[in-house]
């Protein structure tokens, strides 16, 4: 596509369940980056991939997440037993490379996540 | 770590007329890069400008610009005769580049918002 897709833009669950946010970054980008955003903060680096390996998990809060990215392509981020405190928009980006201009971050619009 | 901050949780200006946004940061690394991003309220995280540290010239992309003061590790954004379009949240990002260069340490943001 055009840009970096994500979906679902909105979603709300409850208390203890199981969600799944995907990301469809631009045609032919390698890296793949996932951030989340809370209320009226920045976004705060989670995850990265190159190709299907993550590269950088070092920002994901607990072993409650999870992301993969199995073809190098499209990612998931899986999130277990979801707790309010994870409700925040959750922001997907993807680069051609990893640094210089080929590393310029394409955002996403986000997934909106709210636990009740 | 690096840290980011903006001072300024709201700003206001009318339109045609310039307004500053701050931004400090705090880093050990003497090679890094600088950015501002903006986030209309669609969500999506839009590049505005972004400066290399090793160049001392301020970077500049039409009617925006920055003052990259090293030393005192200050990076500002000057936008000039302001428009409503320009309306939106505002955040100052960091990032030591290489392989890591789409992490990126964003700060807590700055609201701004252009009066007709």
């Amino acid at each position: 596509g055009a840009g970096v897709s994500q979906t679902p833009s909105n979603k709300v669950t409850e208390k203890g369940k199981y969600v799944e946010l995907r990301c469809d970054p631009i045609s032919g980008h390698t890296a793949l980056y996932w951030y989340r955003q809370s209320l009226g903060q920045g976004p705060e680096f989670l995850i990265y991939f190159q190709g299907t390996g993550a590269a950088d998990d070092s920002g994901l809060p607990n072993d409650r997440f999870f992301a993969v990215r199995p073809e190098g392509s499209v990612s998931t981020l899986k999130i277990q037993r979801t707790e309010r405190g994870d409700s925040a928009v959750y922001l997907c980006a993807s680069s051609l490379g990893l640094a210089g201009e080929g590393g310029e971050l394409f955002f996403g619009e986000g997934s909106r996540l709210t636990v009740l | 770590a690096q840290t980011v901050t903006q001072s300024q949780p709201e700003m206001s200006v009318q339109e045609a007329e310039t307004v500053t946004l701050s931004c400090t940061y705090d880093t050990s690394e003497s090679n890094y890069y600088l950015f501002w991003y903006k986030q209309p309220p669609s969500r999506q995280m839009i590049l505005v400008i972004r400066q290399e540290a090793y160049k001392q010239q301020n970077a500049t992309e039409n009617r925006f610009s920055v003052n990259f003061q090293k030393a005192a590790k200050s990076f500002s954004l000057k936008i000039s005769d302001s428009q409503l379009g320009d309306t939106a949240m505002y955040f100052c990002a960091f990032t030591k580049g290489g392989t890591s260069y789409g992490k990126l340490t964003f700060g807590q943001g700055t609201i701004l918002t252009v009066h007709p």
